[in-house]
Formats: C-alpha cells, sequence, structure tokens
C-alpha cells in the first residue's frame, strides 16, 4: 500500500495570502496524483488531477505541482470560501489518500 | 449534468445487514467504473470498493474483503453495496464516485449516506 503523508495538519492564513500544502507519497506515483477540497458536510471536489491539471471549474488560483514522491498544492490570494479540508490522493495503485491538511482563513 | 444520487444508510446494529444504492445521471454508467470511499466521523478518506464498468472486475479493502459486496445494474444506471456482519467500525458516510477513466482518479461523488452501527 502506498502511504500518503501531508503536511501540515492544520494551516492558518490571512485573506489574500498564499498558502501552500505539502503531499508525500512512500514511493513513485509518478503523476498520478489529485487534491480535493471537501467542506463540511459535503463530499469531496476535484481540484487537480495528473498533479498540475486544474479540474473544470477550478480557480486559476489553485495550482498543483510536483512528481515521483513530493506534491503541492498552492492556492494564491485565499478567499473565505476556500476554507476546507484538503486531500491528496494517489491512483498510481489502489487508491490511498492523505489524512489532509485542515485550511484556515483568518 | 453528471449526478449520483445515494440512498440506503440508516442506524443498525452489529452484525446486520444493509444495502446502499447510488444512482447515476447524465453519462452511461456501463462505460465507468465506479468506487466506494468511506469517511468516518471526523476522520479521512478510506477506499472500501470498486467495480468495472462491465462488473467483470471487483475488488475491496482488506477490512470489507467478504463482508461487503459490490453490484451494479447498468440498466437501471444503478450501482450497490451490500454490507453484511456490519461492526461498529463500519459507522462512517459512504460516497460512491466515479472513476474517470479505467485506474484513475475520481471525478464526481455522491452526496453521501451515513452508515451507523451501534447496539
Amino acid at each position: 500500500e502506498i502511504v500518503m503523508t501531508q503536511s501540515p495538519a492544520t494551516l492558518s492564513v490571512s485573506p489574500g495570502e498564499r498558502a501552500t500544502l505539502s503531499c508525500r507519497a512512500s514511493q513513485s506515483v509518478s503523476s498520478s496524483l489529485v487534491w480535493y477540497q471537501q467542506k463540511g458536510g459535503q463530499p469531496p471536489r476535484l481540484l487537480i488531477y495528473a498533479a498540475s491539471t486544474r479540474a473544470t471549474g477550478i480557480p486559476a488560483r489553485f495550482s498543483g505541482s510536483g512528481s515521483e514522491t513530493e506534491f503541492t498544492l498552492t492556492i494564491s490570494s485565499l478567499q473565505s470560501e476556500d476554507s476546507a479540508v484538503y486531500y491528496c490522493q494517489q491512483y498510481k495503485d489502489w487508491p490511498t489518500f492523505g489524512q489532509g491538511t485542515k485550511l484556515e482563513i483568518k | 449534468q453528471v449526478q449520483l444520487v445515494q440512498s440506503g444508510g440508516g442506524v443498525v446494529q452489529p452484525g446486520t445487514s444493509l444495502r446502499l444504492s447510488c444512482a447515476t445521471f447524465g453519462f452511461s454508467l456501463s462505460s465507468y467504473g465506479i468506487q466506494w470511499v468511506r469517511q468516518a466521523p471526523g476522520k479521512g478518506l478510506e477506499w472500501v470498493a470498486v467495480i468495472s464498468s462491465d462488473g467483470s472486475y471487483k475488488n475491496y479493502a482488506d477490512f470489507v474483503k467478504g463482508r461487503f459486496t459490490i453490484s451494479r445494474d447498468n440498466a437501471l444506471n444503478t450501482l450497490y453495496l451490500q454490507m453484511d456482519s456490519l461492526r461498529i467500525e463500519d459507522t462512517a458516510v459512504y460516497y460512491c464516485a466515479k472513476m474517470h477513466s479505467p485506474g484513475s482518479y475520481f471525478d464526481y461523488w455522491g452526496q453521501g449516506t451515513l452508515v451507523t452501527v451501534s447496539s
């Protein structure tokens, strides 16, 4: 099983600033990585697939980067509606998820 | 418009059974694999099971293997998760999710259904 580890567990950022979320895989997943956003009581929403491609309708302030074992989700110019839990997931093998990063807007 | 609409959750006692349904709309179900993912209260996401587009391939996470059965009826555009011998630790919100392509990521999710196993 490929273990996904996200950091930090919680991130508090002011509106208009940049947030950087990290995800590490226990072995190479190439670019087979997605990022989801989950708000309270809602299902996850696909943000980024193939490590760096924004899903349909996702604002340009969301960007993904990385490959192999190290990945980053960057949210530039944070807005209040970006407050959520963010999960990474690999699909190189049977899907496994990171434990999530809770993003708080100050 | 792609939609996955779930039903069938509830409160059950340990050792009993429950069947979840996932009705799909806006796409040809017979062309896509579907997975079930669960989320225990306050916890992260956990993969449960997968079924291929034609139903010929199924696989399960070890913690449900032998207890849960995934199936589909493409004519009814509906997926099912039969959950038997339920345990307290199966308490979670269960999501069905459409796969973008075989072995790929989930591009659309159902709204989730809560299963509570309690004595």
